[in-house]
């Protein structure tokens, strides 16, 4: 079973808005990953925020983490054609493997 | 720095067949991770080989087996394939010791028909 489940499952977004998905998981994490994926290809790392942190920025990306309520949101600011894609969280646990949602599927219109 | 490589890109076969999937980690990674990705759905967690063990799997039946070669590339083997097998099949490396940011290959796109 998944651990991370994105919301929304879709979203699609004018050039230069802003775009934010959130990601809910189930159990204690150590650190929880943003991967963003186009076209059905290879997944690129963006961010990795650890469980001690509560907010964190690459770029225009904005990472922030509650672990309390077991969340994590993902902020893309002054979207671009190129941020069409798939984004997903990733938890990692105490047992070295990634457990992945199923994703946001984001579409920047021109 | 080369990335990770995958091949092959695409693969059929035919329901029945078996099928071998290739992956060479980035150099100095020892640590490869499989995932299954069907068609509109996230990542499944396959397996992962450190140092030539395996030291993880996922829920997936035997017939989904690998191994990891001396110099870390890996293979991972699909015997008795069904239809939903038809996957994407992605391959991550990554540095034993560090916060377990994944490096992806570009994937395996197999159909069985």
């Amino acid at each position: 079973s998944q651990q991370g489940e994105e919301d929304p499952q879709a979203l699609s977004i004018q050039e230069g808005e802003n775009a934010t998905m959130n990601c809910s998981y189930k159990t204690s994490i150590n650190n929880l990953q943003w991967y963003r994926q186009n076209s059905g290809r290879g997944l690129v790392h963006l961010i990795l925020i650890r469980s001690n942190e509560r907010e964190k920025h690459s770029g225009r990306l904005r990472v922030t983490l509650d672990t309390s309520k077991k969340s994590s949101s993902l902020l893309i600011t002054a979207s671009r054609a190129a941020d069409t894609a798939s984004y997903f969280c990733a938890t990692d646990g105490n047992d070295y493997k990634l457990s992945f949602g199923a994703g946001t599927t984001v579409t920047v219109r021109a | 720095e080369a990335g990770v490589t995958q091949s092959p890109t695409h693969l059929i076969k035919t329901r029945g067949q078996q099928a071998t999937l290739r992956c060479s980690p980035i150099s100095g990674h020892t640590s490869v991770y499989w995932y299954q990705q069907a068609l509109g759905l996230g990542l499944q967690f396959l397996l992962w080989y450190d140092e030539g063990e395996e030291r993880n799997r996922g829920n997936f039946p035997p017939r989904f087996s690998g191994r990891q070669f001396p110099n870390y590339s890996s293979e991972l083997n699909v015997n008795a394939l069904e239809l939903e097998d038809s996957a994407l099949y992605l391959c991550a490396s990554y540095i034993t010791g560090q916060y377990h940011e994944q490096y992806f290959g570009p994937g395996t796109r197999l159909t069985v028909t």
